[in-house]
């Protein structure tokens, strides 16, 4: 079956310290896009990629890093540099724009 | 960074009841509206992908309006399900971004 694949579901990492968080598709969908939830509020998009090998901020990118090698792969870094990296992070992908995003089932990240 | 609210932010009822809510967002620079329903546990779920004004479309039990000269949109459950309880988010696309709302979480009793 295709689908968006996003692993682990749940992390834990130190503060301080880099964590790389996957998504892959098999979909044969262009664009790729990653979320972030944080309690009572609405995800919020951190990065996007129309095509492979160009990638655009969205409005909380501070902190984030990512990259697209590969039309199936999209993994985001969460770098020492956001300063509150505890959250709920949703990848999702997009075959065009007639038709919703489809999001994986997401990755629970706690700094501690 | 554009404001996309819905309401109620929670909503209770009864097996069988109908309901609707709401999605407000900016009238100008409009290029989509989409609907997701997200289960708990779950991934979220494309319910619809809304581009005209005027725009009805229906789901099943689900149908959604649109109007974007005034910026809002309401979402309609006839017949409320237990299987129907979820939170609901709506998403104004404007360029190549996608902004959500706060989603309405709605819980329906058998």
């Amino acid at each position: 079956d295709g689908g968006i694949t996003q692993s682990p579901k749940y992390l834990f990492r130190k503060e301080g310290q880099n964590v790389t968080l996957s998504c892959e598709q098999n979909l044969n969908h262009d664009a790729m896009y990653w979320y972030r939830q944080d309690p009572g509020q609405g995800l919020r998009l951190i990065y996007y990629s129309q095509i492979v090998n160009d990638f655009q901020k969205g409005d909380i990118a501070e902190g984030y890093s990512v990259s697209r090698e590969k039309k199936e792969s999209f993994p985001l870094t969460v770098t020492s540099a956001q300063k509150n990296p505890t959250a709920f992070y949703l990848c999702a992908s997009r075959l065009d724009r007639r038709y919703g995003y489809t999001f994986g089932s997401g990755t629970r990240l706690t700094v501690v | 960074i554009l404001n996309v609210e819905q309401s109620p932010q929670s909503l209770h009822v009864q097996e069988g009841d109908s309901t609707n809510f709401t999605c407000s967002f900016p009238s100008s620079n409009f290029y989509a509206l989409h609907w997701y329903r997200w289960e708990t546990a779950k991934s979220p779920e494309a319910l619809f992908v809304m581009t005209l004004n005027g725009d009805e479309k229906k789901k099943g039990r689900i149908s959604a309006t649109l109007n974007t000269k005034e910026g809002y949109s309401y979402l309609y459950i006839k017949g409320s399900q237990p299987e129907d309880s979820a939170t609901y988010l709506c998403a104004f696309k404007t360029g190549n971004m996608l902004t959500f709302g706060g989603g309405t979480r709605l819980m329906v009793k058998p």
